[in-house]
């Protein structure tokens, strides 16, 4: 297809072991970013990637989360030990960058994201 | 410290009528602004945006008003529509320092328009 893809689309796990979640952005797209939605909550931005620059990981929000960007298109998000409090819908995002120009900035495109529940 | 705020967790309204959801913002860095809407299952699309160096864009029935001074903006909806049913996420950008590149999303309205 030609949106962002997101796999699996559900993961149930028990606490305490490692997940991956993966993310196909959209096809020439050089911005990908990850979110987490928990429940009644907004998105909450974990990390982003643009072209061949170091990754924002200033939304990571412990050193269990990890994520990487291979050849600038796929990207893995890796949660070591999972916590219950790590239940959440993981959303997956890519642009064509970040700005067309003055005054006019590049929508985000999102997958369908990954329903993580731990048990 | 929230940056992106929708004060109101849900709007109802009936259809043909008008809806109004409303965002504020804390970051005078913010140059730029979207609304997104997502249905259940599915991830945000993209509705509408504006500039700093606009106070309204409309596109359809959707309209976009920007209020710099007060840090607020809100979108409208008219005539609202039953598919129109779903969560608005109000999102803010900066074009410089550490965050650019990035939007940060408010909590959402979960908008029900009755028919």
């Amino acid at each position: 297809g030609a949106g962002v893809s997101q796999s699996p689309s559900n993961k149930v796990t028990e606490k305490g072991k490692d997940v991956e979640l993966r993310c196909d952005p959209i096809s020439g797209h050089t911005a990908l970013y990850w979110y987490r939605q928990s429940l009644g909550q907004g998105l909450e931005f974990l990390i982003y990637f643009q072209g061949n620059s170091a990754p924002d990981k200033s939304g990571l929000p412990s050193d269990r989360f990890s994520a990487e960007r291979t050849g600038g298109s796929v990207s893995t998000l890796t949660i070591q030990r999972t916590q219950q409090e790590d239940s959440a819908v993981y959303l997956c995002a890519s642009s064509l960058g970040e700005r067309l120009g003055r005054g006019s900035f590049v929508p985000q495109h999102f997958g369908d994201g990954t329903r993580l529940s731990i048990l | 410290d929230q940056q992106v705020k929708q004060n109101s967790p849900s709007l109802s309204v009936q259809e043909g009528r008008i809806s109004i959801l409303n965002c504020d913002y804390t970051n005078s860095m913010f140059d730029y602004f979207l609304w997104y809407k997502k249905y259940p299952a599915e991830g945000p699309t993209f509705l509408i945006s504006i500039s700093s160096i606009k106070d309204k864009n409309e596109d359809g029935r959707f309209t976009v008003f920007l209020n710099k001074s007060a840090k607020h903006l809100s979108l409208h909806i008219v005539p609202s529509q039953p598919g129109d049913s779903a969560v608005y996420f109000c999102a803010a950008s900066a074009s410089g320092g550490t965050n650019a590149g990035k939007s940060t999303f408010g909590d959402g309205t979960t908008l029900t328009v009755k028919p």
